[in-house]
């Protein structure tokens, strides 16, 4: 079984400050692949990040980084220089990528985070 | 363009109805996903297909049903059984296991109410 935790339901951060959104997960598959997206009260999915399990180094992209710490099965997301368009519901996912776990794809119960002045 | 394509947007039942999704991909992705998303939740899996005629119950299958006729469709049924339809579903794909993609494709959701 499979399964990713989210312990922050709200969170605040002011313009320009970085934050980090915390995401833990459980699984028995030696390979998977970890996803953050974005979703914006439209409700449309915006990928942020992603990375593999055997990555060797944590993923970037451009204010998004990944802080992957594989022994203590977290993958938190960095949010460098805040921004209001920031503001939306922040959802952390895996996929297991071997047999037996198949393709299934579970998500956290997300964080919402507000930017504000 | 490749992409996710849901519909209706906006779908209204009234109590007793099943109503039908439908999830249409041309990205010759083989697997596909439905999600329910109540307001200020998260995503919960309601099944999965990982190949053609074939699908897996996810964690809130109860009171859905899905079909994989073709690799394009995975359309959803929202049966009488589902005593609380009213939600945000999300339909979502990605490239096989072993396939190099490592993003998920979403649509852009149907909302349905229960009148």
């Amino acid at each position: 079984a499979q399964k990713i935790t989210q312990t922050q339901p709200g969170m605040f951060v002011q313009e320009k400050e970085a934050v980090t959104l915390d995401c833990t997960y459980d699984t028995s598959d030696p390979s998977y692949g970890l996803f953050w997206y974005k979703q914006p009260s439209s409700g449309e999915m915006i990928f942020l990040i992603y990375q593999g399990s055997y990555d060797q180094q944590n993923a970037t992209e451009g204010r998004y980084s990944l802080n992957f710490q594989k022994a203590r099965k977290s993958a938190n997301l960095v949010i460098s220089a805040s921004q209001l368009g920031d503001s939306a519901m922040y959802f952390c996912a895996m996929r297991a990528l071997l047999t037996g776990g198949g393709n299934k794809l579970t998500f956290g119960t997300g964080t919402q985070l507000k930017v504000e002045l | 363009d490749g992409g996710i394509t849901q519909s209706p947007k906006y779908l209204f039942r009234k109590e007793g109805q099943n109503v039908t999704l439908s999830c249409e991909q041309n990205l010759n992705h083989d697997a596909m996903y439905w999600y329910r998303q109540d307001p200020g939740q998260g995503l919960r899996l309601i099944y999965y297909s990982q190949i053609v005629n074939d699908f897996q119950k996810g964690d809130i299958a109860e009171g859905y049903s899905v079909s994989r006729e073709k690799k394009e469709s995975f359309p959803l049924t929202v049966t009488s059984a589902q005593k609380n339809p009213t939600a945000f579903y999300l339909c979502a794909s990605i490239p096989s296991r072993g396939a190099s993609g490592n993003t998920i494709y979403f649509g852009e959701g149907s909302w349905l109410t229960v009148v």
